[in-house]
């Protein structure tokens, strides 16, 4: 239990354009998650927290209007760079919470993306 | 601050040789200790959460434990399978704190 997808699990784009990553919870229902990014050798950093239904909140120093998050439904969140440039190229990781009362987030497999 | 704090940065074992990870954090009003495995190109895979001090879990040749500043994950007669990056995190909110993680190398 506790399946999370994403896809693409790869994707190469030039800079300039934009590129969308779906998360989507297989097997349960997530009313929360969240969007994290991987720079090569780093641990993960929290980008944004994404609630079904309203307006995802951003850690500090995120731009929202670059990275848009849409949480349409309970087992789908999106996330679309825009604009992407070199520097945005990284892994791009998203998590769900069950929702069962405890704080355990499932990840899902990663998107790498590379701008080039 | 909320801070986790993971050491060693890498460890290298052989198989068979049995050692401990460290996790210590500073965090206020503490929502659970967590423990996740990452392979290299791969999204982390759930280990275990610890929610108060004293309390152990198992799990194969991995046991997490919790004190009041720390988490250990220890791993027993490790094999080269068990080569790949652990995180550990608080859960000090709805979001996830991590540490930088330790890289595990276990060599046959």
């Amino acid at each position: 239990g506790a399946v999370v997808s994403q896809h693409p699990s790869w994707v190469i784009c030039k800079s300039g354009t934009s590129v969308k990553i779906e998360c989507r919870s297989l097997d349960f229902q997530a009313t929360t998650m969240f969007w994290y990014r991987q720079f090569p050798k780093q641990s993960l950093m929290l980008m944004a927290t994404s609630n079904e239904g309203s307006k995802a909140t951003y850690e500090q120093g995120v731009e929202k209007d670059k990275f848009l998050i849409n949480h349409a439904s309970l087992t789908l969140s999106t996330l679309t760079v825009t604009s992407a440039h070199p520097e945005d190229s990284s892994f791009y990781i998203c998590s769900a919470n069950t929702g069962t009362g405890t704080y355990e987030q499932y990840f899902g497999p990663g998107t790498r993306l590379t701008v080039t | 601050e909320d801070q986790v704090t993971q050491s060693p940065e890498a460890l290298r074992l052989q198989e068979g040789e049995s050692s401990s990870l460290n996790c210590s954090y500073t965090v206020s009003g503490l929502r659970g200790l967590f423990w996740y495995r990452q392979d290299p190109g791969k999204g982390p895979e759930f280990l275990f959460t610890l929610y108060s001090a004293g309390e152990e879990k198992e799990k194969e040749r991995l046991k997490a434990t919790l004190t009041k500043k720390e988490s250990f994950l220890h791993i027993t007669a490790p094999k080269p399978e068990d080569s790949a990056t652990y995180l550990c995190a608080d859960g000090a909110g709805t979001a996830l704190i991590f540490g930088k993680g330790t890289t595990l190398s276990v060599s046959s």
